[in-house]
């Protein structure tokens, strides 16, 4: 059973541009969040899709948005990008209906933004 | 709004020494608490969670962690760390009313020495 996984692994933008980050749940999660993790820093929450949609969202702006498909995987989106931006991005599945209330994590998107 | 505050940034520790690991609460409402480890360029595992009930939890690697009310608390410990356990410790609560939404520490790097 493959668990989360998340793509690419790596990636180098220049400010101003925008980048598009990938993640595919845990088989039989329905429900995918975005974190941000500064160096250094716990990670930040972002928001979360659910059936497509966007259930919850944290303090960030409106450059960073998102997208779930029909299988359950999800895109990050972030424009004009900031220096700032860089960091590390996970994702996390979950499937809030067992109860367990247990998120998995992927490994991450290393950006970096020059 | 819930946060969460790791005291130590940094713990050094003999390798067969126990640790504890710090960790405390704000919360205007019930919380679910977890611990993660984070090992060098992965994600987030779980280590263990407190939901209800016991409260001394055990998870995996040999860690457990007390949920103390009255204190907020929620501490990490094991009674004999290995060179292996040297990673990022993570701390993270999550309201029982709604959402999935994890509001992280700023975490604890362990430090093993043999």
């Amino acid at each position: 059973d493959a668990g989360v996984t998340q793509s690419p692994t790596h990636l180098i933008k220049t400010r101003g541009q925008q980048v598009t980050l990938r993640c595919s749940p845990k088989s039989g999660h329905d429900t995918v969040s975005w974190y941000q993790q500064a160096l250094g820093q716990g990670p930040q929450f972002i928001f979360q899709y659910y059936e497509e949609e966007e259930r919850q969202r944290g303090n960030f702006p409106d450059r960073f948005s998102g997208h779930q498909f029909p299988n359950y995987s999800s895109e990050l989106n972030v424009n004009a990008l900031l220096l700032g931006d860089s960091a590390l991005y996970l994702c996390a599945s979950s499937m809030p209906g067992q109860g367990t209330h247990e998120q998995y994590f992927g490994p991450g998107t290393r950006l970096t933004v020059t | 709004a819930q946060s969460v505050t790791q005291l130590d940034s940094q713990v050094p520790v003999f390798e067969e020494a126990p640790v504890e690991l710090r960790c405390n609460y704000s919360s205007s409402v019930s919380v679910y608490l977890f611990w993660y480890v984070q090992y060098p360029n992965q994600g987030l595992q779980l280590l263990l969670k407190y939901l209800s009930g016991s409260t001394l939890v055990k998870g995996i690697n040999g860690f457990e962690a007390e949920f103390n009310k009255s204190q907020t608390s929620f501490h990490l410990r094991k009674p004999s760390v290995h060179i292996s356990d040297t990673a990022e410790y993570f701390c993270a609560v999550k309201k029982k009313s709604s959402g999935d939404k994890l509001t992280f520490g700023t975490g604890t790097r362990l430090a093993v020495r043999p």
